[in-house]
């Protein structure tokens, strides 16, 4: 098994332009959810899914949208990135209440 | 709302001494805890978790956490600090009564630093 995917490893954005990041398992989780990473803040949850189609928000969840077409994959949409997106992120899966498994992240830059 | 306290940004340990890193929680319910590991550059880990059952709860790499209910805590333990162990832990709770899935709600993370 791969495990937690994201794509891409390394990201810069000017502000105002879009993109996505990449989440996959192949671990046939139902939950998946997406956190930040901020320095002295610890993981902060963007947003979170129960199951293909269903999806619903975190504690920071402005500025990003998520879908869940199939139970593998879970995207994060940045509709239009700003200088405080800039972060390390994170997708992690698992079977609740179980532990969660992470990806190895993405560091985005915001210019 | 649940919350979780880590409240050493810090923590500096002779190799071969034991460690130990606190963590408080709060919830409504019955906890789910959970600790991880950070590396530089690299994704969480999991090292152990409480769900229910015993209160010492053993895990990876020779860690291990005792859940106090009374006191409302889980601290990370280890009896003898490798400097491998240098690293970023977090410890995470989410409430046994939440509907919504398996939300955790992380601490601010304690630095841990083993010394030769």
């Amino acid at each position: 098994n791969a495990g937690v995917t994201q794509t891409p490893k390394f990201q810069v954005l000017k502000t105002g332009q879009s993109m996505t990041l990449q989440c996959a398992q192949d671990m046939n989780h139902e939950y998946m959810s997406w956190y930040r990473q901020d320095p002295g803040m610890g993981l902060r949850l963007i947003h979170y899914s129960v199951g293909a189609g269903i999806t619903d928000q975190g504690e920071v969840p402005n500025g990003y949208n998520v879908s869940r077409s199939t139970t593998e994959d879970f995207p994060l949409r940045l509709l239009s990135a700003a200088p405080s997106q800039t972060s390390v992120y994170f997708c992690a899966s698992s079977r609740s209440p179980r532990e969660q498994f992470f990806g190895p992240g993405t560091r985005l830059t915001v210019l | 709302a649940q919350s979780v306290a880590q409240p050493e940004d810090q923590v500096n340990v002779a190799e071969g001494n034991p460690l130990t890193v606190k963590c408080t929680y709060s919830v409504s319910g019955n906890p789910y805890l959970f600790w991880y590991v950070q590396y530089p550059n690299r994704g969480l880990q999991f090292l152990l978790k409480y769900i229910t059952g015993d209160n010492l709860v053993k895990g990876s790499y020779g860690f291990e956490a005792e859940f106090n209910k009374s006191q409302t805590s889980f601290h990370l333990k280890k009896p003898s600090a490798l400097v491998s162990d240098s690293a970023l832990y977090f410890c995470a709770v989410r409430d046994g009564l939440t509907g919504g899935g398996n939300k955790l709600t992380f601490g601010t993370g304690t630095q841990l630093k083993v010394e030769l």
